[in-house]
């Protein structure tokens, strides 16, 4: 049984430049959560995305968008990339369709942004 | 609005018995998870606090009391392997599903 995935696990990008990270959550999953993740910090919640819409947003701009597909896999979105941008960025699914409020969040490894 | 306290650091030798400590402020509560990560990995669930009281798995054991805005994990038998950052993380804020993360603690095993 595949948890979730991310890729790719390591990317450098350019200034102003923009950048899509991938998740597929594990099997049995229908909603997917996005967190930045500064060093030494805790994750930041971006967004999360349940039948294929955004269901709610964390204190993150515009620049930030994502997409999930009818099989529930998710795309995160970066334009204008700044130098700040950079951070571990780790999708996180849960299995929100059953109602289920205490659904456990299950980790990718995560995508590890550098912006030069 | 939300808060959420928990010490930085604790510091704590093999095979003893330790307790990481929260306090949250949030609107709509719902329970208390925990997510262990260790460097460089993701995090990992560990628990989840919806009533008052003591739950335990294993070596770790997870405590709530939603009158004192308070919660606790308890590590026995620490192992080297249980160095690792550790946070808690209120379910609750502006919608049903948010989980709010501090910057957790980071747990530090001396042999």
């Amino acid at each position: 049984d595949a948890g979730v995935t991310q890729s790719p696990t390591h990317l450098i990008k350019t200034r102003g430049q923009q950048v899509t990270l991938r998740c597929s959550p594990k099997s049995g999953h229908d909603t997917v959560s996005w967190y930045q993740q500064a060093l030494g910090q805790g994750p930041q919640f971006i967004f999360q995305y349940y039948e294929e819409e955004e269901r709610q947003r964390g204190n993150f701009p515009d620049r930030f968008s994502g997409h999930q597909f009818p099989n529930y896999s998710s795309e995160l979105n970066v334009n204008a990339l700044l130098l700040g941008d950079s951070a571990l960025y780790l999708c996180a699914s849960s299995s929100l369709g059953t109602g289920h409020l205490n659904s456990p969040l299950h980790f990718g490894n995560g995508t590890r942004l550098t912006v030069t | 609005g939300q808060s959420l306290e928990q010490p930085s650091e604790v510091t704590a030798v093999e095979g003893a018995i330790v307790q990481i400590n929260c306090t949250y402020q949030t609107s709509g509560f719902y329970g208390l998870s925990w997510y262990q990560q260790h460097d460089g990995g993701a995090p990992t669930f560990l628990s989840y606090n919806a009533l008052d009281g003591l739950e335990e798995t294993g070596r770790f054991s997870s405590f709530l009391s939603r009158s004192d805005s308070y919660g606790y994990l308890l590590l026995q038998e620490l192992q080297m392997k249980d160095s690792a950052s550790y946070f808690c993380a209120p379910h609750g804020g502006d919608s049903n599903y948010q989980l709010i993360w501090g910057a957790g603690t980071k747990l530090i095993i001396k042999p």
